[in-house]
């Protein structure tokens, strides 16, 4: 069975830029989180879907966007980037049973750098 | 003050050693309670997940949660320099869906 899919795996954008990045579950899971990971801040919830309606929503910025597609596959995107947006970026999806239980399975993220 | 707080380490241990990591919590409403493992350049990895109080055994791994201390741990036995990683404890709330709160991670290195 296929693990989380997430594209591109390393990018590099300018301040003021904008990026989308890609995820695809594990086949059958209809729950995407999405987290940013900095070595100051570590890991942070970003947000949340489920069957294409957002579910929970972090403290970032509105700046920082997603959605999900009828086939569970997500997208996050951010605009107007800035230096503090240099992290990796880390997909997680969850079956009916883990959802609201934490049990995540996480992608191998996309590593984003903004010069 | 965060709301689950864990040392970064580095925590360095012989092979064969019992690695024992903990983390602390603040909200007395978290209710599951997860380790994660996390490889250099890989995402995390699901390693063990409780959601009472007690302990959890697997092969190796034991993780004892206390709710009345706010207070969760992990212990590896036979420690292998496989097992060298970041260990993340993270925790949720009732119905918080895939929002976890996570520590800060302790690096674990397991020497030959």
């Amino acid at each position: 069975k296929a693990g989380v899919t997430q594209t591109p795996r390393y990018l590099i954008k300018t301040r003021g830029q904008q990026v989308t990045l890609s995820c695809s579950p594990i086949s059958g899971h209809r729950s995407v989180s999405w987290y940013q990971q900095t070595p100051g801040q570590g890991l942070q919830f970003l947000f949340e879907y489920f069957s294409e309606t957002q579910r929970n929503k972090g403290n970032f910025p509105g700046r920082f966007s997603g959605r999900q597609f009828s086939n569970s596959r997500s997208e996050m995107n951010v605009s107007t980037l800035e230096l503090g947006d240099s992290a990796l970026y880390l997909c997680a999806s969850s079956s009916i049973a883990g959802v609201g239980t934490g049990e995540l399975f996480f992608g191998e993220g996309s590593r984003l750098t903004v010069l | 003050q965060k709301e689950v707080e864990q040392d970064p380490g580095p925590l360095s241990v012989p092979e064969g050693a019992i690695v024992s990591l903990n983390c602390t919590y603040s909200n007395s409403a978290f209710q599951y309670f997860m380790w994660y493992r996390q490889y250099s350049r890989k995402g995390p990895e699901l390693l063990m997940y409780t959601y009472s109080s007690g302990n959890k055994e697997d092969g190796r791994f034991t993780a004892q949660v206390d709710k009345s201390s706010k207070y969760i741990s992990l212990f590896i036995r036979d420690s292998q320099p496989s097992d060298s990683a970041t260990y993340l404890c993270a925790m949720s709330l009732r119905n918080s869906w895939g929002k976890l709160q996570f520590g800060a991670g302790t690096q674990v290195v397991v020497t030959p």
